[in-house]
C-alpha cells in the first residue's frame, strides 16, 4: 500500500499570504496524485488531478507540482474562503485502491 | 449539471446492518466508476469500496472487505454500499463519489454527494 504523507499538519497563515502545501508518497505514483479541498460540514471537492491540472471552476490561485513522490499544491494568495483542510489521494497499483493523506488544515492566523 | 444525491444511514446497533443509496444524474451513468470514501468524527478521508460502470468488478479496503458490500443498477443510475456486521469504528460520514474520467479505475473524484452519517453504537 501506497502511504501519502503530508506536511505541515497546520498551517497558519493571514489572508493575502502565499501557501505551500506538501504531500509526499511512499513510492512513485508517477503524475496520478490528486488534492481535495474540504471545508466543515461539506463534502470534499476536487481542486487539481494529474498532479497539475486545476479541475473545473478552481481558482487559477491553486497551483499544483510535482511527479514521483513529491507533490506541492500552492495557493499564491490566500482569500477568506481558501480556509479549509487539503488531501491529496493517489490511486495504487492494480487492483486499484485508493488512499489519501492525513491532510493539512490551512488556518487563519 | 452533475449531482449525487445520498440517502439511508442512521443510528445502528453494533452487528447491525445498513444500506446507503447515492442517485446520480447529469451524466452518463454507466461511463463512470463510483466510489464510497467515508471520514470518522474529526478524522480524515478512508477509502472504503469502488466498482467500474458496468458493475463487473468491485474493490474493497481491507477494514471491510467480507462485511460490506457496493452494488449499481444502471437501470435506476444508482449506487449502493450495503453494510453488514457493523462495529462501533465503522461511524462515519459516508460519502459516495463519481471517478473522474471513463476509466474502470480511476485516478481521482471529480463530483461527491452531500454524505450520510453512519453511527455504529449499543
Amino acid at each position: 500500500e501506497i502511504v501519502l504523507t503530508q506536511s505541515p499538519a497546520t498551517l497558519s497563515l493571514s489572508p493575502g499570504e502565499r501557501a505551500t502545501l506538501s504531500c509526499r508518497a511512499s513510492q512513485s505514483v508517477g503524475s496520478h496524485l490528486a488534492w481535495y479541498q474540504q471545508k466543515p460540514g461539506q463534502a470534499p471537492r476536487l481542486l487539481i488531478y494529474d498532479a497539475s491540472n486545476r479541475a473545473a471552476g478552481v481558482p487559477v490561485r491553486f497551483s499544483g507540482s510535482g511527479s514521483g513522490t513529491d507533490f506541492t499544491l500552492t495557493i499564491s494568495s490566500l482569500e477568506p474562503e481558501d480556509f479549509a483542510v487539503y488531501y491529496c489521494q493517489q490511486r495504487g497499483h492494480w487492483p486499484p485502491e485508493w488512499t489519501f493523506g492525513q491532510g493539512t488544515k490551512v488556518e487563519i492566523k | 449539471e452533475v449531482q449525487l444525491l445520498q440517502s439511508g444511514g442512521g443510528l445502528v446497533q453494533p452487528g447491525g446492518s445498513l444500506r446507503l443509496s447515492c442517485v446520480a444524474s447529469g451524466y452518463t451513468f454507466t461511463d463512470h466508476a463510483m466510489t464510497w470514501v467515508r471520514q470518522a468524527p474529526g478524522k480524515g478521508l478512508e477509502w472504503v469500496s469502488g466498482i467500474t460502470g458496468s458493475g463487473g468488478s468491485t474493490y474493497y479496503a481491507d477494514s471491510v472487505k467480507g462485511r460490506f458490500t457496493i452494488s449499481r443498477d444502471n437501470s435506476k443510475n444508482t449506487v449502493y454500499l450495503q453494510l453488514n456486521s457493523l462495529r462501533p469504528g465503522d461511524t462515519a460520514v459516508y460519502y459516495c463519489a463519481k471517478g473522474r474520467g471513463i476509466s474502470s479505475g480511476p485516478y481521482c473524484f471529480d463530483y461527491w454527494g452531500q454524505g450520510t452519517l453512519v453511527t455504529v453504537s449499543s
